[in-house]
C-alpha cells in the first residue's frame, strides 16, 4: 500500500517558470489537501478537495492552482513561480466522513524558486 | 479562525518527561490533533482529542480542556529518536472541516 505518493521529491525553479506537483493516493479517500511549510510558520493550508470535480481555497491559495479529476490524483500547479514560493510542500488525504480519522501525509517536495 | 500558540523550543534530558503544551482559540472546534515530525521528514499522527480528558498511547499520552482550549502532549521516558518537532492540530466545525496547524514545538533530547 503506497499511501501517498508526490512527485518530485526535489526541485529548482527559475523565477517565472510553471510547473506542476505531484500527488496520488490509493486509500480512495475523498479529502486531500495541499500545505507548505516554511521555518516558524508551520504547516499553512494552500488548496484544499473534497471529491473529484470540488475545489477549494485555504489561507495562502495566490500563486497556486489545483484541478481534482479524479479521486486519486491531485496537482498543484505553480503559474509563474517566484522567490517567495520557496518552500517545502505536503500533500496530504483522509476520508471525509470520519471526523476523527488523521490526515496521511506524503514525503514532501522540496522547492528552491532562483 | 484559528489560532493556534506552542512554544518554540524544549529542551529535555533522555529517560525524563516532557510536556507539550499546545493553547488555541477558535470559531469551532472538532478535535485536536498531535503530530510528530523528524527533520526532511513528513508528520505522522501521534494522538486525537475530541472530548475532555487524557487520552494515553504507551510512552505519550494527550490531554484536552475544551473550555480553557488548551491541550498538551506528555512524553515519558524520553528517547533520543524522540528529538523531533511536535505540531498540535486543531479541526474546525465547518463543512468540510478543515484542519489548521501550529507553528510546532522543536523538542531536543540530550543525553
Amino acid at each position: 500500500n503506497a499511501g501517498v505518493t508526490q512527485t518530485p521529491k526535489f526541485q529548482v525553479l527559475k523565477t517565472g517558470q510553471s510547473m506542476t506537483l505531484q500527488c496520488a493516493q490509493d486509500m480512495n479517500h475523498e479529502y486531500m489537501s495541499w500545505y507548505r511549510q516554511d521555518p516558524g510558520m508551520g504547516l499553512r493550508l494552500i488548496h484544499y478537495s473534497v471529491g473529484a470535480g470540488i475545489t477549494d481555497q485555504g489561507e495562502v491559495p495566490n500563486g497556486y492552482n489545483v484541478s481534482r479529476s479524479t479521486t486519486e490524483d491531485f496537482p498543484l500547479r505553480l503559474l509563474s513561480a517566484a522567490p517567495s514560493q520557496t518552500s517545502v510542500y505536503f500533500c496530504a488525504s483522509r476520508p471525509v466522513d470520519r471526523a476523527n480519522t488523521e490526515a496521511f501525509f506524503g514525503q514532501g517536495t522540496r522547492l528552491t524558486v532562483v | 479562525g484559528q489560532n493556534i500558540d506552542q512554544p518554540t523550543e524544549m529542551t529535555a534530558t533522555e529517560g525524563a518527561i516532557v510536556q507539550i503544551n499546545c493553547t488555541y482559540q477558535t470559531s469551532g472546534f472538532n478535535g485536536l490533533f498531535w503530530y510528530q515530525q523528524h527533520a526532511g521528514e513528513a508528520p505522522t499522527f501521534l494522538s486525537y482529542n475530541v472530548l475532555d480528558g487524557l487520552e494515553e498511547k504507551g510512552r505519550f499520552s494527550s490531554f484536552l480542556s475544551r473550555s480553557k482550549g488548551y491541550s498538551y502532549l506528555l512524553l515519558k521516558e524520553l528517547q533520543m529518536k524522540d528529538s523531533a518537532s511536535y505540531l498540535c492540530a486543531v479541526r474546525d466545525t465547518g463543512g468540510y472541516q478543515k484542519v489548521t496547524f501550529g507553528t510546532g514545538t522543536k523538542l531536543q533530547v540530550i543525553p
